[in-house]
């Protein structure tokens, strides 16, 4: 099974909102996480990236939270735009056993409304 | 847009048969994942490629096997295809040793339909 999954598939917000994507992960040994977004049709594309001794970065609109107590992880997304509008994956850089496989979980899709 | 560049596009089998996909890596990485991805789910690895030696392996049959050539292009190799090798599959390429090396840059995929 997969070690990171996400608590909701599906994210509707209207536009200038801010949205917030969870994801828990289940590995303790991952210390680097990374979230993805991906458009149709594309590949995953690099949003922002946050390692295991750090609890927040931001980025432009974005910021990243790190719980490592219950593990878990969120994007947040501020303004949101319709060009937001993707699925987003969280991914954990370590796989069972503690393996150097980055995984990732299963996605969800966030839906911007104008 | 990254500059890892995945082809074919998009390729119809059928069970049985045998395909090879290919892959050139952003300049500069040495590096290259595969990942495969079903229809509404998250990218799976596969297997990765380092200095052209297999680096790690994901729960895949021996029947998917890659090569990484000098240039650090890669090829991903899938023997007596099944239905549910029906998928999007995704070469990711990044910079091992080097400051964002966990980082992946991905193509944007071949879709692989089985028939």
């Amino acid at each position: 099974g997969e070690s990171v999954g996400l608590h909701l598939p599906t994210l509707s917000v209207q536009e200038g909102d801010n949205s917030i994507i969870n994801c828990a992960y289940s590995n303790s040994a991952s210390d680097y996480f990374i979230w993805y977004k991906q458009e149709s049709g594309k590949g995953p594309q690099f949003i922002i990236d946050i390692r295991s001794n750090m609890d927040k970065r931001q980025g432009q609109r974005v910021t990243v939270l790190l719980n490592k107590t219950v593990k878990h992880l969120s994007l947040q997304i501020a303004a949101t735009q319709p060009g937001d509008s993707a699925v987003y994956f969280c991914a954990e850089n370590r796989g069972p056993g503690g393996s150097y496989i980055p995984t990732f979980g299963r996605g969800t899709s966030l839906i911007v409304h104008p | 847009e990254t500059g890892v560049t995945q082809s074919p596009t998009h390729l119809i089998k059928t069970r049985g048969q045998q395909v090879t996909l290919r892959c050139s890596s952003q300049s500069g990485h040495n590096t290259v994942s595969w990942y495969q991805q079903a229809l509404g789910q998250g990218p799976q690895f596969i297997f990765q490629y380092y200095r052209e030696e297999e680096n790690g392996r994901g729960n895949f049959p021996p029947r998917f096997s890659g090569l990484q050539f000098p240039n650090y292009s890669s090829e991903l190799n899938v023997n007596a295809l099944e239905l549910d090798d029906s998928a999007l599959y995704l070469c990711a390429s990044s910079s091992t040793g080097g400051p964002e090396g966990e980082k992946l840059f991905f193509g944007s995929g071949t879709q692989l339909s089985v028939l």
